[in-house]
């Protein structure tokens, strides 16, 4: 079964730098084709994809926040951490994390389905 | 990353046919594959379609997917008060995912 849990400060003060830490079970990164992505979801707003870290440690971020945004991964305690810079009001949100795999064959292989989800982590950004 | 544009919100009775449709770009939906999650209220999303037209095990028939070019349709058919919930499409877009704005769907 896989599971997926994040953790982190449920509140920050503005311009600080907030580490998210995903713990996951029931896979592991070191396989060809395991993924794993940060998703926000700001109240009573849409989802925001961040970031995306894959077996082969290939990092994708998203084009609006790639410059405050970093994501890494520790194979060996099944987990990813993703850090965002000069934190705002603005990111006060629900961090996600999601698990997905690429699929096709090299050097034809595409993104799939974000397929299992963590509850999600609250977080604020106040003073 | 392009925007995919949704309907912000939808509605129907139990029973009728509701359509959420999902329009993008040739750098998101009209070169890649369109996936819908559901979000019930104070839950995390949940995959309910992928590669356009995939039900993950579990997921009813009464949920489809459908594409054409660079816009997708999501439909649900026999609708049930328990699908009250906001829909999100997504497609990868030249280096990352990007989402549509969801739409609320009321069971009136």
């Amino acid at each position: 079964q896989v599971t997926l849990r994040e953790s982190g400060p449920a509140l920050v003060k503005p311009t600080q730098t907030l580490t998210l830490t995903c713990t996951f079970s029931g896979f592991s990164l070191s396989t060809r084709g395991m993924c794993v992505s940060w998703i926000r979801q700001p109240p009573g707003k849409a989802l925001e994809w961040l970031a995306l870290i894959d077996w082969d440690d290939d990092k994708y971020y998203s084009t609006s926040l790639k410059n405050r945004l970093t994501i890494s991964k520790d194979t060996s305690k099944n987990q990813v951490v993703l850090t965002m810079t000069n934190m705002d009001p603005v990111d006060t949100a629900t961090y996600y994390c999601a698990r997905s795999q690429a699929s096709g064959s090299d050097p034809l292989y595409f993104y799939d389905a974000m397929d299992v989800w963590g509850q999600g982590a609250t977080v604020t950004v106040s003073s | 990353q392009s925007v995919v544009t949704q309907p912000p919100a939808a509605s129907g009775t139990p029973g009728q046919r509701v359509a959420i449709s999902c329009s993008g770009s040739s750098s998101n939906i009209g070169s890649n594959y369109v996936y819908w999650y559901q979000q019930l209220p104070g839950t995390a999303p949940k995959l309910l379609i992928y590669r356009n037209n995939q039900r993950p095990s579990g997921v009813p028939d009464r949920f489809s997917g459908s594409k054409s070019g660079t816009s997708a349709s999501l439909a649900i058919s026999g609708l049930r008060s328990e699908d009250e919930a906001d829909y999100y499409c997504a497609a990868w877009d030249d280096g990352g995912w990007v989402f549509g704005g969801g739409t609320k769907l009321t069971v009136l």
